[in-house]
């Protein structure tokens, strides 16, 4: 079974950073891109920013560009997302996202994780 | 960017209706669009790939059809287990992706 675990949500002041983790079990986490898709309180969802299985394709929404950073370690079967100068809008559930291809070309996104809430507030 | 827009962004249904919800892309986007599911409280759930392909274990009474910029998930007889909210998703500008607003079904 595909388990997609986060962590690293919480409160956090404006401006300030938080590192987001996902560990991946039931899969050959290597073999697929991997995605951070977000949901504010009671809104739609959001792609964040997504990443190829050999770390050598990234991308980001444009609200985030600039500001987070994603990454990856195949040997720990890990996804990572640095959220640098947060701001009040940054506010959402953070859910990690498996690709169904190495690439993110032509892609769809299954499963997703349970999510990581992070609240950014003075 | 390819936006998405989706109609109605609401509805109400009876169950054993029939439910039809539309995606428009912002320019071609030949068949990559997904269609997700997503509960109160819950992840979203992967329904429909490629436009038109059925998610394994996703009931039959769920279709898709559409290409270039036009889509539409249909629902032939809604279920009490149905009602949700739909969102549909490009999959055509690589690592570069977007969501529709969503439509919520209720009763």
């Amino acid at each position: 079974e595909v388990r997609l675990v986060e962590s690293g949500g919480g409160l956090v002041q404006p401006g300030r950073s938080l590192r987001l983790s996902c560990v991946a079990s039931g899969f050959t986490f290597d073999d697929y891109a991997m995605h951070w898709v977000r949901q504010a309180p009671g809104k739609g969802l959001e792609w964040v920013s997504g990443i190829s299985w050999n770390s050598g394709s990234i991308g980001y929404a444009d609200s985030v560009k600039g500001r987070f950073t994603i990454s990856r370690d195949n040997a720990k079967n890990s996804l990572y997302l640095q959220m640098n100068s947060l701001r009040a809008e940054d506010t959402a559930l953070y859910y990690c996202v498996k690709d169904r291809s190495p690439t993110g070309k032509l892609n769809w996104f299954d499963p997703w994780g349970q999510g990581t809430l992070v609240t950014v507030s003075s | 960017d390819i936006q998405m827009t989706q109609s109605p962004s609401s509805l109400s249904a009876s169950v054993g209706d029939r439910v039809t919800i539309t995606c428009r892309a912002s320019q071609s986007i030949s068949s990559y669009l997904n269609w997700y599911q997503q509960k109160p409280g819950k992840a979203p759930k992967l329904l429909i790939y490629a436009a038109s392909s059925l998610q394994t274990g996703v009931p039959s009474r769920f279709s898709g059809s559409g290409s270039g910029t036009d889509f539409t998930l249909t629902i032939s007889s809604l279920q009490p287990d149905d009602f949700a909210t739909y969102y549909c998703q490009q999959s055509y500008s690589t690592l570069l992706f977007t969501f529709g607003p969503g439509t919520k079904v209720d009763i």
